[in-house]
This record gives structure tokens, sequence and C-alpha cells, in this order.
């Protein structure tokens, strides 16, 4: 298995600019999980969804962001406009089952000028 | 709020010895989570704790979980070099596998 896949890896923009980040679960995960990861904040748990449904947003942190998985192998989360403070990196992570723990992919680092 | 808190965030050892990593979270919970962050690379689940008293091994690292405490051990027998990086716990946020992590421990190990 592939593991996890997000793209890109590597994102800079300008500030006003939309991004849009990629991920592709582990197939059979039902579970899919977008973190953003800072030195500040540490690990943070943007949204979750299960079965394609979303969850639990509630660690979305303005309306700026959004999140959809439109089928069982593709999920976006899109930052529109973005600004410097989102800089950080975003982690994908899917589930088989809330017990298995999950299974991170390599991340998008997104620098915000 | 759930809160999961380890320590201590920083750690530096030298090779050989022996320390031990501790994570304490808020809520009741049986489920608890180690995983390990090289820099610049993504997150390894290291193990997977499911219930009070579970005990897990996996070279010089040992992971246990006392539920009633709401307290989990990562202990490290005769330090390598090798095992410097960051290491995160987690607890499960709810019921469908969300996870809330620690703060990180950054672990270095020197000859």
């Amino acid at each position: 298995d592939a593991g996890v896949i997000q793209s890109p890896r590597h994102e800079v923009t300008e500030m006003g600019q939309e991004v849009t980040l990629r991920c592709k679960p582990i197939s059979g995960h039902d579970y899919l999980f977008w973190y953003r990861q800072t030195m500040m904040r540490g690990l943070e748990l943007l949204i979750y969804f299960n079965n394609n449904v979303p969850i639990d947003d509630s660690g979305m942190p303005e309306d700026r962001f959004s999140a959809k998985m439109p089928n069982a192998s593709f999920s976006t989360l899109k930052i529109q406009p973005s600004e410097p403070r989102d800089s950080a990196v975003y982690f994908c992570a899917s589930s088989p089952d809330p017990l298995a723990g999950a299974s991170f992919g390599p991340g998008t680092r997104l620098t915000v000028l | 709020e759930l809160k999961v808190e380890q320590n201590p965030l920083f750690l530096s050892m030298q090779e050989g010895k022996n320390y031990t990593i501790y994570c304490n979270y808020s809520t009741t919970s049986d489920r608890l989570y180690w995983y390990r962050q090289d820099p610049g690379k993504s997150l390894e689940s290291l193990f997977v704790l499911l219930s009070n008293g579970a005990v897990k091994q996996e070279g010089r690292l040992m992971a246990s979980l006392d539920t009633k405490a709401r307290l989990s051990t990562l202990h490290i027998t005769a330090a390598v070099h090798d095992l410097s990086a960051t290491y995160f716990c987690a607890v499960d946020g709810g019921s469908q596998g969300n996870l809330i992590f620690g703060k990180g421990t950054k672990l270095s190990v020197k000859p």
C-alpha cells in the first residue's frame, strides 16, 4: 500500500491567494483527519470525516478554511483567502476504525508570504 | 476540554542511559497512542494502548497505560542515537479515533 498521499508537498503563496491541499487516504480507511502542526500550537485536529461525511469541524480556525471529501479516495482542505498565520505543516491521516490509530501522510508545508 | 500533557518537553540523554517520558490526560479514556516524528518528517505510529494495564514493547521502547491515573509512560532503555526524535502521545478525543496530541517530547541522545 502506498500509504496516505498528500499534494503538494510544499506550497508557497502570497497573502490573499486561495490554497488547496489534497489528500488520498489509504484504501479501505473510512476515517480521514486533517491536522495542522506549528511550533506554537503543536498538532491541532482541524476536521475529520467518517465515510466521506464531516463529523466534527470544530477545530477549523475560521470561515476561511473549508474541507470536502467528495468520495472515499479524495479530500481537499481549502484556505481562501490565505494569511501569513496559516503557515504550517498540514497533515492528512486516515484510519480503518476508531481503535487503530491514524496513519499519517507526509504533510504539506505551507508558507504564506 | 480534553488536555494532554507531556513531560519533559525536552530531554537530553547519554547513550546507554534509561529514562521515562510521561503523558497525562484530563478525561477518562481507554485509548492512548504513541507516535514518533523525525525532523521534517511525518508521524510514525509506535504503540496503540487500548486498555488499562496495557504494556507494549518494541526494541528499546516500552509503553504502558494506567487509565485510572490517566497516565501513560514511554520508557527508554539503554538509549542509542537513533532514538533521537520527537515523541508524541495522543488520546482519543471521542469515539471515532479523533486524536488529541500532547506537545511532544524532543529527545536528543548524545554519545
